[in-house]
C-alpha cells in the first residue's frame, strides 16, 4: 500500500523567510497529493492540493511542487509569518485505494 | 454550513472498557473517514466509509470497527482498550470516496485511557 514519507519533522525559520518541506509517495498510481495545515489544538485544514497533470500550483504565499517521475511533492512557504506557524501534512491517495494516506507531519516554528 | 461533528469531544476509559465515537458529516457529504492521531505518528488511518459501506481498512486489531447510518452519519467503537489507545480520533468527511477527493475534518473527540 501508499507510504508517504514527510521531512523534516521540525523547521524553524525566520519570519519573513521561506519554508520548504518535502514529501516522498511510494505507490506511483498515486494522484491527489493535499497538504493539510493543523494550528495548535485545531483541526487539521486543507491549504492546497495538486494533481499528478499538474507539476505546480501556487496560491498567494503558498505553492506546491509535483516530481511524478521522483515520486516526490514539496510545500514552500514564502514571506513567512507568525501564523504560519503550525504542524504541516502532506498526503497522497490513488484512485483505486478508497484512502488518504498521511505523512507524520512537520511542526513549523516562525522566529521573531 | 454546519462544519463535520464529532462526539464526544473529550472522554475518560478505564482499560478494558469499550467507546462509541460519533461522526456528524457537512450536509451532502457520504464518505467518512477516521484516523487516529498521536504525537509522532500523525494521521493515521483507520477506515473509511461511503454509502454505508466499508470501502477501506487501515491497519489496526480488529477490536476497532465502524459503521455508517442511512443519513451519513458515521461511529466507530475500539473495544478492550488499551493504554496505548490514547489519542485524538479525527473523522473526515467529502462528497464522494476520499481517493481523489477532498476531505474535511471535525475536531476529533479526545481519548484518555487510564
Amino acid at each position: 500500500g501508499e507510504n508517504v514519507e514527510q521531512h523534516p519533522s521540525t523547521l524553524s525559520v525566520q519570519e519573513g523567510d521561506s519554508a520548504v518541506i518535502k514529501c516522498t509517495y511510494s505507490d506511483s498510481a498515486s494522484n491527489y497529493f493535499p497538504w493539510y495545515k493543523q494550528e495548535l489544538g485545531k483541526r487539521p485544514q486543507l491549504i492546497i492540493d495538486i494533481r499528478s497533470n499538474v507539476g505546480e500550483k501556487k496560491d498567494q504565499r503558498i505553492a506546491v511542487t509535483l516530481n511524478k517521475t521522483a515520486k516526490h511533492f514539496s510545500l514552500h512557504i514564502t514571506e513567512t509569518q507568525p501564523e504560519d506557524s503550525a504542524v504541516y501534512f502532506c498526503a497522497a491517495s490513488e484512485n483505486r485505494d478508497d484512502k488518504i494516506i498521511f505523512g507524520k507531519g512537520t511542526r513549523l516554528h516562525i522566529l521573531p | 454550513k454546519a462544519g463535520v461533528t464529532q462526539t464526544p469531544r473529550y472522554l475518560i476509559k478505564t482499560r478494558g472498557q469499550q467507546v462509541t465515537l460519533s461522526c456528524s458529516p457537512i450536509s451532502g457529504h457520504r464518505s467518512v473517514s477516521w484516523y487516529q492521531q498521536t504525537p509522532g505518528q500523525g494521521l493515521q488511518f483507520l477506515f473509511e466509509y461511503f454509502s454505508e459501506t466499508q470501502r477501506n481498512k487501515g491497519n489496526f486489531p480488529g477490536r476497532f470497527s465502524g459503521r455508517q447510518f442511512s443519513n451519513s452519519r458515521s461511529e466507530m467503537n475500539v473495544s478492550t482498550l488499551e493504554l496505548g489507545d490514547s489519542a485524538l480520533y479525527l473523522c473526515a468527511t467529502g462528497f464522494g470516496p476520499s481517493s481523489g477527493n477532498t476531505i474535511y475534518f471535525g475536531e476529533g473527540s479526545w481519548l484518555t485511557v487510564v
